[in-house]
């Protein structure tokens, strides 16, 4: 079975300082990873994914991730944070071996409070 | 145009109600989904369609029935409302394995 953890509820940051939301991961065979963005009122919003390759994507807005296998993660960045970044962020993985069944599993949201 | 759509945005109804709530893609997806979310923001599958099929059953009590006329539309019919219906319902389409698109949400208060 997949399963995703978000083990923070809240981040805070300053505005114009980095900022790191983070994603862990687990699944059976090879993961497909990704992040979406959801604002108040609004629907989620996708941001980036991880498929193969390079293990540094690049997304929308300025964000990026990282994929790092041996610690099964998958954080979110951003090097200058901005306050309309402040949102609830969500990490999703699929399993590519879960006999063809691609349905993402989602984490359960970090909400991203970037201060002015 | 809007790539996945859903209507109503908003519907408040008595308990014991019948309701349905309609999403539609044109994005030419082959998957189409159905999540909950709730108040704490959880984010629950509930069905998951492909080329009009159910692939995708979580546990859901049987008063909430999909239906996916086309691959373009999948509807929501839920029988017998209850307070827990209450919640935020997203339609979601996806091109298999990619990202999902999100329709902007329903929100069900059931009083």
């Amino acid at each position: 079975a997949q399963s995703v953890a978000q083990p923070e509820d809240q981040v805070n940051v300053a505005e114009g300082n980095p900022l790191t939301v983070k994603c862990t991961y687990s699944v059976s065979g090879n993961p497909y990873l990704f992040w979406y963005v959801q604002y108040p009122n609004r629907g989620l919003q996708f941001l980036l994914k991880y498929i193969t390759g390079d293990n540094l994507v690049k997304g929308s807005y300025g964000f990026e991730a990282e994929f790092n296998k041996s610690q099964t993660s998958f954080h979110l960045k951003k090097p200058s944070a901005l306050v309309s970044d402040s949102a609830l962020y969500f990490c999703a993985v699929r399993d590519m071996a879960s006999g063809g069944s691609y349905i993402p599993t989602f984490g359960r949201g970090t909400s991203l409070i970037v201060h002015p | 145009d809007t790539a996945v759509s859903q209507t109503p945005k908003y519907l408040v109804t008595q308990m014991g109600n019948d309701k349905s709530i309609k999403c539609e893609q044109n994005l030419g997806h082959d998957t189409m989904y159905w999540y909950k979310q709730d108040s704490k923001k959880f984010l629950k599958i509930m069905f998951s369609y492909n080329n009009k099929e159910l692939i995708i059953n979580e546990t859901v009590p049987n008063r909430f029935s999909p239906k996916s006329p086309d691959k373009a539309h999948l509807n929501l019919h839920i029988n017998s409302l209850e307070l827990g219906d209450s919640a935020v319902y997203f339609c979601a389409s996806s091109q298999d394995p990619g990202e999902l698109f999100f329709g902007e949400g329903s929100r069900l208060t059931v009083l």
